[in-house]
């Protein structure tokens, strides 16, 4: 059971280049989301996937696409990197399988280092 | 919209002191107040959460309180060991909109051997 898995965990681009970081979940989540997060900013929602079939925008959009593959798959892509986007991103996942929380706690991938020069 | 404003950014006490971050939160339907803990290079994992309905919640060592009248909620750690160095989360959101979470920008808690 490995939980959330991102990759890849670095990647330096330069500006202008396109890229996809790839999130898988084995939990069996509804929900899943990506988040960056930059040094003295906590951490802001980029997108999310309530559900499979539907993505909303978050907090910070603007640069990004995301794809919903299927249940399990949820990617995001910079179609023309900017420096300002040089950040950590995580993918997360909610909705546990056996109950115990009403509120669904949030399972985060590793995290992917991103560095546009 | 909701904003969270967590403080101290940085923390430091004595191995065996108690630490507490404090968050604050500006919309007042929120009810629902987790924090998470991240380790050096590593994924945030969520280490208690509190709902309005209830003033303080207690886990081991850790303790989270909540003042709805003033819309500010406080994470405690008793006897503070050195593997509680991380940086900690406090966010916000009604319950049930994980979509909606506002997180605060984090403490650096740093344990003092």
């Amino acid at each position: 059971n490995a939980g959330v898995t991102q990759t890849p965990k670095f990647q330096v681009l330069k500006t202008g280049q396109s890229m996809t970081l790839q999130c898988a979940q084995d939990m069996n989540h509804n929900s899943m989301y990506w988040y960056r997060q930059d040094p003295g900013m906590g951490l802001r929602l980029i997108y999310y996937s309530a559900s499979e079939g539907t993505t909303d925008k978050g907090e910070v959009p603007n640069g990004y696409n995301v794809s919903r593959l299927n249940k399990r798959e949820f990617s995001l892509r910079l179609e023309s990197a900017a420096p300002s986007q040089t950040s950590v991103y995580f993918c997360a996942s909610s909705e546990p399988l056996y109950g115990g929380r009403a509120q669904r706690e949030l399972f985060f991938g590793e995290g992917s280092r991103l560095t546009v020069l | 919209g909701e904003n969270v404003e967590q403080h101290p950014s940085t923390l430091s006490v004595q191995e065996g002191d108690s630490a507490v971050i404090k968050c604050t939160y500006s919309d007042s339907a929120s009810n629902y107040f987790p924090w998470y803990k991240q380790e050096l290079g590593k994924r945030p994992q969520l280490i208690i959460d509190i709902r309005s309905n209830v003033g303080e919640k207690k886990d081991q060592r850790i303790a989270v309180t909540l003042n709805k009248t003033a819309k500010h909620f406080s994470l405690h750690i008793t006897e503070t060991q050195p593997e509680d160095s991380a940086v900690y989360f406090c966010a916000a959101s009604i319950l049930g909109n994980n979509y909606q979470l506002i997180w605060g920008a984090g403490t650096k808690l740093i344990i003092k051997p």
